[in-house]
């Protein structure tokens, strides 16, 4: 059974970084063809993807974040770390981590079949 | 940048039959993928790839797709079917999600 959760500060300041952590069980991120992504949702809008990272340590941005943002894994931890930097308040949303396959389409759709809970993060001074 | 166009709301009377279109240039070489999401939880996946239902899906949802666009089809909406949809699909950056659909069953 996959699972995931997000944790990290629910309110952080303007101009500060954003470190989330995505800890997750039932599969490994050593595994081939694996991967965990960043999703975020401000409040009544849509969903915006931020970073994805692989089993092979391939990391791919979203292109009109990518300055802001870094993300890592600890395999052993079964752990994501996503940062952000330099958060305004337009950053405010829910943060949800998602696991990643190519298992379903041999690469040609890659969905994200398991997500965490989410977590609300506050930007405000 | 690409992008993946959707309406941003539809609506459909009980029992009737619903499509939800999604356009992007990505779809033309990857598959869509859509999600449901109801208010306060995490979007859940209902079609993957061509046109696949992960385990649990109600078979009334199924996808297509033709050129640059992709579509989730509901045939006969239940009542919890009321949900925002999400296309989403890969592209040369990484992943890419739509801006929602809104779906109101009357």
């Amino acid at each position: 059974q996959i699972t995931l959760k997000e944790s990290g500060p629910t309110l952080v300041k303007p101009t500060q970084t954003l470190t989330l952590t995505c800890t997750f069980s039932g599969f490994s991120l050593s595994t081939s063809a694996v991967g965990v992504g960043w999703i975020r949702q401000p409040p009544g809008k849509a969903l915006e993807w931020l970073a994805l990272i692989y089993w092979n340590d391939d990391k791919r941005y979203s292109p009109s974040l990518k300055s802001r943002l870094t993300v890592t894994k600890d395999t052993s931890k079964n752990q994501v770390v996503l940062t952000m930097t330099n958060m305004d308040p337009v950053d405010t949303a829910t943060y949800y981590c998602a696991h990643q396959s190519q298992a379903y389409c041999g690469g040609d759709c890659w969905p994200f079949d398991y997500w965490g809970q989410g977590t609300l993060v506050t930007v405000s001074s | 940048s690409s992008e993946l166009t959707q309406d941003p709301a539809v609506s459909v009377a009980l029992g009737q039959t619903v499509r939800i279109t999604c356009q992007g240039d990505s779809l033309r070489t990857y598959y869509a993928n859509w999600y449901q999401q109801k208010p306060g939880q995490a979007p859940v996946l209902v079609i993957y790839g061509k046109n696949n239902r992960p385990s649990g899906i109600p078979d009334r949802f199924s996808g297509s797709s033709s050129g640059n666009t992709a579509s989730l089809t509901i045939t006969g909406a239940q009542a919890e079917d009321e949900a925002d949809y999400y296309c989403n699909s890969r592209d040369s950056s990484g992943t890419l999600f739509g801006g929602g659909t809104k779906l109101t069953v009357l």
